[in-house]
């Protein structure tokens, strides 16, 4: 079974500077997608970017972009010019190329605050 | 186009009750998904659909019964609840054809058995 891991519970950033928030992921497939999704207070849940494994190039929406590792199972996401509308968790997650339900696998999530 | 909604957002059970939880999408998805979120913890899927009149039991199932009579609607249904159940419920669905199959979220529904 894959297995995601958030290992920072908690990360703190300054507004304006850029924080990264780490990743890893265990699986034995070579086709597969990774997704970062924001749970602000309201609880509902936001996709902030996704990657597809077989592309080399990192994927990057707007602030937002991630460090992908293939090797070494790392998927990080980094924030540029962090917001206070930043604050949120934000969890990784893994679905497999051959997953029949396309389910998600979830890290235990990090809890970002960001600092005027 | 109301995506993905939910009903109740708050309920609170005492032990040994039984209710279902709402899950309906009108997007015509065919993949549907519910998950529960403990505090602090990430999502865990309990159970997921990959069509009407399809379901199958994903990480943690036991305690809970779903159906899926129609592509719309996919109610999970809690018999004889427990504090162990007690948790924060998201439903979701997901568009087969899509590459990445984004899974689309409801708002979530709060549940605390006491």
């Amino acid at each position: 079974a894959q297995t995601v891991t958030q290992s920072q519970p908690e990360m703190s950033v300054q507004e304006a500077e850029t924080v990264t928030l780490s990743c890893t992921y265990d699986t034995s497939e070579s086709d597969y997608y990774l997704f970062w999704y924001k749970q602000p207070p309201s609880r509902q849940m936001i996709l902030v970017i996704r990657q597809e494994a077989y592309k080399q190039q990192n994927a990057t929406e707007n602030r937002f972009s991630v460090n992908f590792q293939k090797a070494a199972k790392s998927f990080s996401l980094k924030i540029s010019d962090s917001q206070l509308g930043d604050a949120a968790m934000y969890f990784c997650a893994y679905r497999g190329g051959n997953n029949a339900g396309n389910m998600l696998t979830f890290g235990g999530g990090t809890r970002l605050m960001v600092k005027p | 186009n109301a995506g993905v909604t939910q009903t109740p957002k708050f309920r609170i059970l005492k032990i040994g009750q039984s209710m279902t939880l709402q899950c309906t999408q009108d997007m015509n998805h065919n993949y549907m998904y519910w998950y529960r979120q403990d505090p602090g913890m990430g999502l865990k899927l309990i159970y997921y659909s990959v069509g009407a009149g399809i379901t199958d039991k994903g990480e943690v199932p036991n305690g809970y019964n779903v159906s899926r009579s129609t592509t719309e609607d996919f109610p999970l249904r809690l018999e004889l609840a427990a504090p162990s159940q007690t948790s924060v419920y998201f439903c979701a669905s997901s568009y087969k054809a899509q590459v990445d199959n984004e899974q689309f979220f409801g708002p979530g529904t709060r549940l605390t058995v006491l």
